[in-house]
């Protein structure tokens, strides 16, 4: 099956702790997004990939790291300088970033705080 | 950027068509209205996007005002398993640096039998 997964499902971190949220695409898609969602809120975007080996901040990056080694793969570290960390984590993925190319999304993973 | 307005929540029947409108009146002429739904803790799903013209496809059907100042996404005979966020987006568009989806608090369809 083509698409986007996401890994884990439920994630718990302890106080201090870094944790990373791993999100595969087999689209041969050349850019992914990760997203943020609070309760009863919409989006909004940590960072973003282009292209292998290249990213940038979205608008709440701070507490946050990536990588884009593969061109399929674009895990997210939540470090311990994020003080919220609790929230749903959304990852996608487009063929581009130039025009009106649609992103897709995979399934999420709940980051919880212990 | 352009922002869009959407109302908190709708009630449709089961079987009815459901029309869920979108305002933004600020959209650049380059930018594309795209939406969105999101069933509760899931990802949210692609339905529809248009520039200038109206569009349709499997799951809905979307109309653009001549202005592109407003939008409306038809569900043509929703059922039970329509129930969910809807989300109305206008990509915002980075030119080079990149291709950005603002999602706002979209509007909660709620499908009664």
């Amino acid at each position: 099956d083509g698409g986007i997964t996401q890994s884990p499902k439920y994630l718990f971190r302890k106080e201090g702790q870094n944790v990373t949220l791993s999100c595969e695409q087999n689209l041969n898609h050349d850019a992914m997004y990760w997203y943020r969602q609070d309760p009863g809120q919409g989006l909004r975007l940590i960072y973003y990939s282009q292209i292998v080996n290249d990213f940038q901040k979205g608008d709440i990056a701070e507490g946050y790291s990536v990588s884009r080694e593969k061109k399929e793969s674009f895990p997210l570290t939540v470090t311990s300088a994020q003080k919220n960390p609790t929230a749903f984590y959304l990852c996608a993925s487009s063929t581009g970033t130039s025009g009106g190319e649609t992103q897709y999304f995979g399934p999420g993973t709940r980051l919880l705080v212990l | 950027d352009a922002k869009t307005t959407q109302p908190p929540s709708m009630d449709c029947a089961e079987g009815r068509a459901a029309n869920l409108p979108c305002n933004h009146s600020t959209i650049s002429g380059n930018e594309y209205v795209y939406w969105y739904r999101q069933i509760h803790s899931q990802g949210p799903q692609y339905i529809i996007h248009g520039l200038k013209n109206n569009e349709t496809n499997e799951m809905a059907s979307l109309i653009i005002t001549e202005d592109r100042k407003s939008s409306t996404l038809i569900l043509p005979h929703a059922t039970l398993r329509d129930t969910a966020v809807y989300y109305c987006i206008v990509r915002v568009a980075m030119g080079n640096a990149g291709n950005m989806l603002t999602f706002g608090g979209g509007t909660r369809l709620m499908v009664k039998p």
